[in-house]
């Protein structure tokens, strides 16, 4: 089962910052909180990940709490072309090796002309 | 960045036929893959892992008889799926990670799978 919570949909305006939050109550300290998303018909995209501390890159920033226990990622400012299913997953153990990630159902975010 | 490719992006096929996907990853080396299984409308389910030199691991029920998955090179994963029914139609995804446990998984942009 997914280690994260994250409400099912939301909507932004165009060219206003999009807030997704994400909670991971149960999250280890060796942890690490990874956003995706997928538009429509293709595969999940890489956005931004991080531990403790927050995060940015071309694409987004990654809130963490003090806690870790949730996460808010940040598109600043929201395009037409952010419309997506955004996927925030805790990357779960399994020994050694590359590791899979573990799908919630994400939040469809639509961004608004 | 690390690119995954997947082939081909769309296949229709008749009922009883078997059908092959490909994964590579384009500019790095992949000891594992994932393969993924996503319905309409839902979020991505792990079938597999794909080791490379060794068996797949199969998550709880997913029959490997039906998808066989081959890990040939450090760079190619294979899922075949066999026989296919049309309750097989579906959207198949594939993932690959440069390395370790911190480097994020990068995906194919998946594989559309109509049974006719």
């Amino acid at each position: 089962d997914a280690k994260t919570t994250q409400p099912p949909s939301m909507d932004c305006a165009e060219g206003r910052a999009a807030n997704l939050p994400c909670n991971h109550s149960t999250i280890s300290g060796n942890e690490y909180v990874y956003w995706y998303r997928q538009i429509h018909s293709q595969g999940p995209q890489y956005i931004i990940h991080g531990l403790k501390n927050n995060e940015t890159n071309e694409m987004a920033s990654l809130i963490i709490t003090e806690d870790r226990k949730s996460s808010t990622l940040i598109l600043p400012p929201a395009t037409l072309r952010d419309t997506a299913v955004y996927y925030c997953i805790v990357r779960v153990s399994r020994g050694r090796g590359a590791q899979n990630l573990v799908f919630g159902q994400g939040t469809r975010l639509t961004i608004n002309p | 960045g690390a690119v995954v490719s997947q082939h081909p992006s769309r296949v229709i096929c008749k009922s009883g036929t078997s059908v092959k996907i490909e994964c590579r990853s384009l500019d790095f080396q992949a000891t594992t893959m994932f393969w993924y299984r996503q319905f309409p409308k839902k979020s991505l389910m792990l079938m597999a892992t794909s080791n490379e030199g060794s068996k797949a691991t199969y998550e709880q029920g997913v029959e490997k008889d039906k998808f066989l998955i081959n890990h040939a090179s450090l760079t190619l994963s294979t899922l075949t799926v066999t026989s296919a029914h049309p309750e097989d139609s579906s959207f198949y995804i594939c993932s690959a990670s440069p390395r370790d446990n911190t480097s994020p998984l990068h995906f194919g942009n998946g594989t559309r799978l109509t049974v006719t």
